[in-house]
């Protein structure tokens, strides 16, 4: 069955420092894969989009990265800050659909000041 | 301003109860989508609907109804043969168009709770 798994439930890191979250997929070969912040009792809000014959892809602090042949993104947070803290979602388009996406559990990010 | 608004914010409903929730859209989006997120859990699509008088089931759409009457309103009713209902529901649109990585925007979502 089709699957993603973000790396871990939280993840805290220092201010200043890059934080580095993961996002796996079995079952898949998506065309796209986006990246979505939600903060507590609030809706997601996007990030980024990266697509299967992009490898990186930045705005900003943010950085994406997507190996097809590993199944796995990554997302990029450098300089990161306090008001980064969030949960992070990465979402895959399921397969035979082009606008349905599947999203993972999310990864809660803490910034320590 | 654009965007899209859901209400109530809380919802309590009781046991038994059929309970109706909004989704209103301004940004002239073709599609629009339901989902529910429970504790530590990513969204899972309950309904979605990619065009006026159009919807589909999505993962999750057992004990859930929903209509597209109008291009800005999507409204979801929680039946009660849902059988856990108590959740998060977000509604989120995006532009429709054909082949492109539409990105979602979300509602400030519902907190349903029965009691």
């Amino acid at each position: 069955s089709q699957k993603i798994e973000q790396n871990s439930e939280a993840l805290n890191i220092q201010e200043g420092k890059t934080a580095t979250l993961t996002c796996n997929y079995t079952n898949y070969s998506p065309a796209y894969l986006q990246w979505y912040r939600q903060d507590p009792g609030r809706g997601p809000v996007f990030l980024l989009l990266i697509r299967e014959n992009e490898k990186e892809k930045r705005k900003e602090r943010l950085k994406v990265t997507f190996d097809t042949t590993l199944k796995q993104s990554l997302f990029h947070i450098t300089a990161s800050q306090p008001a980064d803290s969030a949960t992070y979602l990465c979402a895959l388009v399921k397969s035979g659909s082009a606008r349905q996406l599947t999203f993972g559990s999310g990864t809660q990010l803490t910034v320590l000041p | 301003d654009g965007g899209i608004t859901q209400s109530p914010k809380y919802l309590f409903r009781k046991e038994g109860q059929n309970v109706t929730l909004s989704c209103e859209q301004n940004l002239n989006h073709d599609a629009m989508y339901w989902y529910r997120q429970d504790p530590g859990q990513g969204l899972r699509l309950i309904y979605y609907s990619q065009i006026v008088n159009d919807f589909q089931k999505g993962d999750i759409a057992e004990g859930y109804s929903v209509s597209r009457e109008k291009k800005e309103s999507f409204p979801l009713t929680v039946t009660s043969a849902q059988k856990n209902p108590t959740a998060f529901y977000l509604c989120a649109s995006s532009t429709g168009l054909a082949g492109a990585a539409d990105e979602q925007f979300f509602g400030p979502g519902t907190r349903l709770t029965v009691l």
